[in-house]
């Protein structure tokens, strides 16, 4: 089956404790990106990935940092998490070829909360 | 830059009433528009979508019409069901951003009641 996977799915930290959410997706994919969701805000992009080895900052990468060394696997890692970072975290990734309307597909999401 | 407005929810609807979600969007290319759907506790789901103007997506009974004119996507389903209580995102990608990214709007919780 096709699938965008996530871990954990829910994550409660301390300030300044790092961690590492993994995604990982078995379609062969070279693009894949990081979004967070938070209430009355929507997605936003944190980083991407169009393939390995190549990343780029989204629209609000404060904070975070990602690594790409497999096609497969599109770690968030945050070194020192505070409590602004407290979202619905989500994993997406797509085909690799820039055709119009292209469809993203998404993780099941991570549910991070930092005390 | 581009962005994407949607009603705000909750919408509540009793079983087989007809929904109207409205999503107007504005953007500097010609982009490709998406509804997305998230059930209670799962992600987002593709729910249907439309690469030009006058293109009419539809899924599970749900439909939008690209209107270019109107810089709109608003979602439609004649009968709503209880199991289609979720929330919804419009939401474009630009051509022309290297990045594809997906841009979102806030999200409409609708809840249908039996």
């Amino acid at each position: 089956e096709a699938q965008v996977t996530q871990n954990p799915r829910y994550l409660i930290t301390v300030t300044g404790k790092k961690l590492t959410v993994t995604c990982s997706q078995n379609m062969n994919h070279e693009y894949m990106s990081w979004y967070r969701q938070d209430p009355g805000l929507g997605l936003r992009q944190i980083y991407y990935s169009m393939n390995v080895e190549v990343t780029d900052k989204g629209d609000v990468p404060e904070g975070y940092k990602v690594s790409r060394k497999e096609k497969r696997n599109f770690p968030l890692i945050l070194e020192s998490p505070s409590p602004n970072q407290t979202s619905l975290y989500f994993c997406a990734s797509r085909p690799p070829l820039p055709r119009r309307g292209e469809t993203q597909y998404f993780g099941p999401g991570t549910r991070l909360l930092v005390l | 830059g581009d962005s994407v407005t949607q009603m705000e929810g909750p919408v509540t609807l009793s079983e087989e009433a007809f929904l109207t979600i409205n999503c107007t969007y504005t953007a500097t290319g010609y982009p490709s528009l998406f509804w997305y759907v998230q059930y209670p506790g799962e992600g987002l789901q593709l729910l249907l979508k439309a690469t030009k103007a006058d293109d009419k997506g539809s899924n599970k009974g749900f439909e939008a019409t690209y209107r270019k004119e109107t810089t709109s996507f608003h979602l439609e389903k004649g009968s709503v069901q209880v199991s289609d209580s979720a929330v919804y995102f419009c939401a474009l990608s630009d051509p022309g951003d290297s990045s594809y990214k997906l841009i979102f709007g806030s999200g409409t919780r609708l809840l249908v009641r039996p």
